[in-house]
Order: C-alpha cells, then sequence, then structure tokens
C-alpha cells in the first residue's frame, strides 16, 4: 500500500512569489491535514480537509489556502512568501474525521524562500 | 492557544539504556498520542491512549496518559541504535471538530555506541 506522497520534495521560492504544494493521501483515506514544522515552532497544524471541505484551520494568516479534490488528494497554496514562510510542510492522511488523530504523514515538502 | 511542554529537549544515552521522557501541558486533552520522526521523514505514530489512567505498550514502548489527563510519558526500554530520533507527543480535543494536533517540540534522542 502507497504512503502519503507529497511534491515536490524541495522548492526554493522568492519573497512575494506563491507556492503550490500537492498531496496524495494514502488510498482509501478521505480526510487530509497540513502541518508547517520550523526548528523554533515545532510542528503547528494549518488546516484539514475531509470530502473536499475545509473543517478546521490552524492560526496561520489568509496566505494559506487549500483545497481537496474528489479524489482526496489535496493542494497547499501559500501566496506573497515570507522568509518566514521556509519550513518543512507536511501532509498526514487518516481515514475518516473521527480517527483522524491516527495519522500517516508524507516526508514532507522542504520550502525554502529566500 | 494550547501549549505541549516536551522534556527533555534532547537524551544522549549509551546503547542498552533505558529511555523516558514526558510531556506536560496547561489545559486537558482527550486523547494523548506519541510520534518518533527520523531524517528526512515525516512523523510516524507509535502509541495512541485515549483513557486517564491508560498504560499501553508498543515493544520496547510503554506510554501513560495522565490521571489528570495534562500530561504523558514514554518510556523505552534497552534502547538500540534504531531508537533515534526525534519523538513528539500531541494531544487532541475530541470537540466534535476535527481538530488538529498540537504538538510538542520534540526530544532529540541520540545514542552514543
Amino acid at each position: 500500500k502507497a504512503g502519503v506522497t507529497q511534491t515536490p520534495r524541495y522548492l526554493i521560492k522568492t519573497r512575494g512569489q506563491q507556492v503550490t504544494l500537492s498531496c496524495s493521501p494514502i488510498s482509501g483515506h478521505r480526510s487530509v491535514s497540513w502541518y508547517q514544522q520550523t526548528p523554533g515552532q515545532g510542528l503547528q497544524f494549518l488546516f484539514e480537509y475531509f470530502s473536499e471541505t475545509q473543517r478546521n484551520k490552524g492560526n496561520f494568516p489568509g496566505r494559506f489556502s487549500g483545497r481537496q479534490f474528489s479524489n482526496s488528494r489535496s493542494e497547499m497554496n501559500v501566496s506573497t512568501l515570507e522568509l518566514g514562510d521556509s519550513a518543512l510542510y507536511l501532509c498526514a492522511s487518516s481515514w475518516d474525521r473521527g480517527l483522524s488523530e491516527k495519522l500517516f504523514f508524507g516526508s514532507g515538502t522542504q520550502l525554502s524562500v529566500l | 492557544g494550547q501549549q505541549l511542554n516536551q522534556s527533555p529537549q534532547s537524551m544522549f544515552i549509551q546503547e542498552g539504556e533505558d529511555v523516558s521522557m514526558n510531556c506536560t501541558s496547561s489545559s486537558i486533552f482527550n486523547t494523548w498520542l506519541w510520534y518518533k520522526q527520523e531524517p528526512g521523514e515525516g512523523p510516524v505514530l507509535l502509541i495512541a491512549l485515549y483513557k486517564a489512567g491508560e498504560l499501553t505498550s508498543n515493544g520496547r514502548l510503554t506510554a501513560q496518559f495522565g490521571i489528570t489527563r495534562k500530561d504523558s510519558f514514554l518510556n523505552i526500554s534497552a534502547s538500540i541504535p534504531s531508537d533515534v530520533g526525534i519523538y513528539f507527543c500531541a494531544g487532541k480535543n475530541s470537540g466534535g471538530g476535527a481538530d488538529g494536533l498540537t504538538f510538542g517540540k520534540g526530544t532529540h534522542l541520540i545514542i552514543q555506541p
């Protein structure tokens, strides 16, 4: 069974640009969550999608957005990039909202903003 | 917002030693989880705890959900080289919505041969 796949693996952008990250969940998983990981702040919850609907959102500015498609694949977008957006962005999938603590993480997309 | 204090930040131990790490919170969680992250990978779930006082084992790993629901600990017995990594505690509240997990800052486990 394939795991959670995130693309691209590495990304370098400059301030002011926008970026789109992609996540393919484990087959059959309908919930996709996104987390930002930095050395200073650790892992922080961005948002969760279930059946194409955003169910909850963490404490991040509106520049961070996402969506989920009918096949459960998800994308995350960050607009007007800032230096502080440099981080590892992790996507995680789970079978159902009720079991959404049992997250299966991808290897992440390492974003560097110059 | 909710915060988890995880300690110690790092541990340098000899192979074969037992390891203990803990996590405390200023607020109550209904679920406590422990994840491990290795370099270049995402976190992997080790143990999930659902009831106050619950003690759960997964091989050489044992974790407990504190009675007050504000803390949890993880023990690793007889450490081996592949135990190296960052261990994260995480808390979750099941308030009806799909709330995200709140993670601790992690404990870096380093094993000296």
